[in-house]
């Protein structure tokens, strides 16, 4: 597609459920990065997806927090359990992966609302 | 550890006139990016500047250019003749030049624009 795509674009839960939230990168690019915003904040990094590597998991909060990503296209992100601290915009991003340093173009993001 | 600073939680410019939005970054990698994207109300991100830590000349996109002080170790944006449609949050980001993973985010200024 033309740019990153998000679904759903908002979520509204309830505590203890789990929700799944969906990114389709831009086609071509090999590298996928999930960040999470909570209201009024920046940009907090939670994984990192590079072709056939393995990701970088370094910035999920807990271990109810999980990502894959299928035949190196689309990610699911995946909370279990749902807090309502996990309430925030959850924003992906793709870039070629050709370079060290990279732009990352963002999706438009998906509001959590955990209640 | 990587560490990215703004300490304007909030700026205020006269439409036409220049302003500078200020960031420090904080790193021991000899290789680095740094970007600035914008995040108007709608909530998307969107990708302004980028400047690699090698780059001799400071990056100029548009009314956009970066002042790169590697020394003082900042990279403040310049935006020239400010437009109403300037307003909005402006992050400050870092990307290690060896993979793109885990790129630091500072904690935004919130730009408004006065007609």
């Amino acid at each position: 597609g033309a740019g990153v795509s998000q679904s759903p674009s908002n979520k509204v839960t309830e505590k203890g459920k789990d929700v799944e939230l969906r990114c389709d990168p831009i086609s071509g690019h090999t590298a996928l990065y999930w960040y999470r915003q909570s209201l009024g904040q920046g940009l907090e990094f939670l994984i990192y997806f590079q072709g056939n590597s393995a990701p970088d998991k370094s910035g999920l909060p807990s271990d109810r927090f999980s990502a894959e990503r299928t035949g190196g296209s689309v990610s699911t992100l995946t909370i279990q359990r749902t807090q309502q601290e996990d309430s925030a915009v959850y924003l992906c991003a793709s870039s070629s992966g050709l370079a060290g340093v990279e732009t990352q173009y963002f999706g438009p993001g998906t509001r959590l609302l955990v209640l | 550890a990587q560490k990215i600073t703004q300490t304007q939680p909030g700026m205020f410019v006269q439409e036409k006139e220049a302003v500078t939005l200020d960031c420090t970054y904080d790193t021991s990698d000899p290789s680095y990016g740094l970007f600035w994207y914008k995040q108007p109300s709608s909530g998307e991100m969107i990708f302004l500047i980028y400047q690699g830590s090698y780059d001799q000349q400071n990056a100029t996109e548009g009314r956009y250019s970066l002042n790169f002080q590697k020394a003082r170790k900042s990279a403040n944006l310049v935006i020239s003749a400010s437009q109403l449609g300037d307003s909005a949050m402006y992050f400050c980001a870092m990307s290690r030049f060896t993979g793109g993973f885990k790129t630091i985010f500072g904690a935004g200024t919130r730009l408004f624009v006065k007609a």
